[in-house]
């Protein structure tokens, strides 16, 4: 069966500071792989996805990741991170032709300080 | 219209009324979706339709009866829920099933007294 592991349940930071949070999966399956975004008392956007293709995929407010097929992994990025970037981070994953099913990590807190 | 709606935001109910969620999308998405995140943990699937029907149930429990009235509406009927119930109801809909984005809905937050 698949799985999703982040690390890291609570990252703090400054603002201005680089940021990565990091994401491991498990699956014998090839799958597609999501960062998704929830701010408080609000339902999840997605940051970005990895469904094919380029390896390195970026979003439109300058997080990036990277699939690496062998170490399994999809770290998110961002050089420089806003106060506004404070917000809980889920990476999920969907195995090819599952009909949809995500599955979600259990998600990293970051919190951006001035 | 790139927005899924969910109504209502908030709903408190007790363990022996009737109550329904809804979610409505008009982005021409053929699959939906419902799942509930409790406090602090990440979303879970529950009920998966693909052309207004049914095609994944997550082991949800009978309290929980999900309906797909048209491509655009899914509605999700509660009864005889349990205080443990309480949660964050999210609907999310995709083009279609497979490794599409799925957009999500704000959610809602039910309590069960």
């Amino acid at each position: 069966a698949q799985s999703v592991t982040q690390l890291d349940s609570q990252v703090p930071v400054f603002e201005e500071a680089p940021v990565e949070l990091r994401c491991n999966y498990s699956s014998s399956v090839s799958v597609y792989l999501f960062w998704y975004v929830q701010y408080p008392n609000q339902g999840l956007q997605l940051l970005l996805k990895y469904l094919s293709g380029s390896t390195l995929v970026e979003s439109i407010n300058g997080f990036e990741a990277e699939f690496n097929k062998s170490q399994t992994s999809f770290h998110l990025r961002k050089p420089s991170v806003h106060i506004s970037d404070t917000a809980e981070y889920f990476c999920a994953v969907m195995l090819v032709g599952s009909q949809g099913n995500l599955i979600f990590g259990k998600g990293t807190k970051l919190s951006v300080k001035p | 219209d790139t927005e899924v709606t969910q109504t209502p935001k908030h709903l408190v109910m007790g363990m022996t009324n009737k109550k329904s969620l809804k979610c409505e999308q008009h982005m021409g998405h053929r699959a939906m979706y419902w799942y509930k995140q409790k406090a602090k943990k990440p979303p879970e699937l529950m009920f998966v339709y693909s052309y207004e029907k049914l095609s994944i149930n997550e082991s949800v429990p009978s309290r929980f009866s999900p309906e797909c009235p048209n491509s655009s509406l899914l509605n999700l009927h509660l009864h005889a829920l349990q205080p443990e119930d309480s949660a964050l109801y999210l609907c999310a809909s995709s083009q279609d099933r497979d490794g599409n984005e799925q957009f999500f809905g704000p959610g809602t937050r039910l309590t069960v007294l």
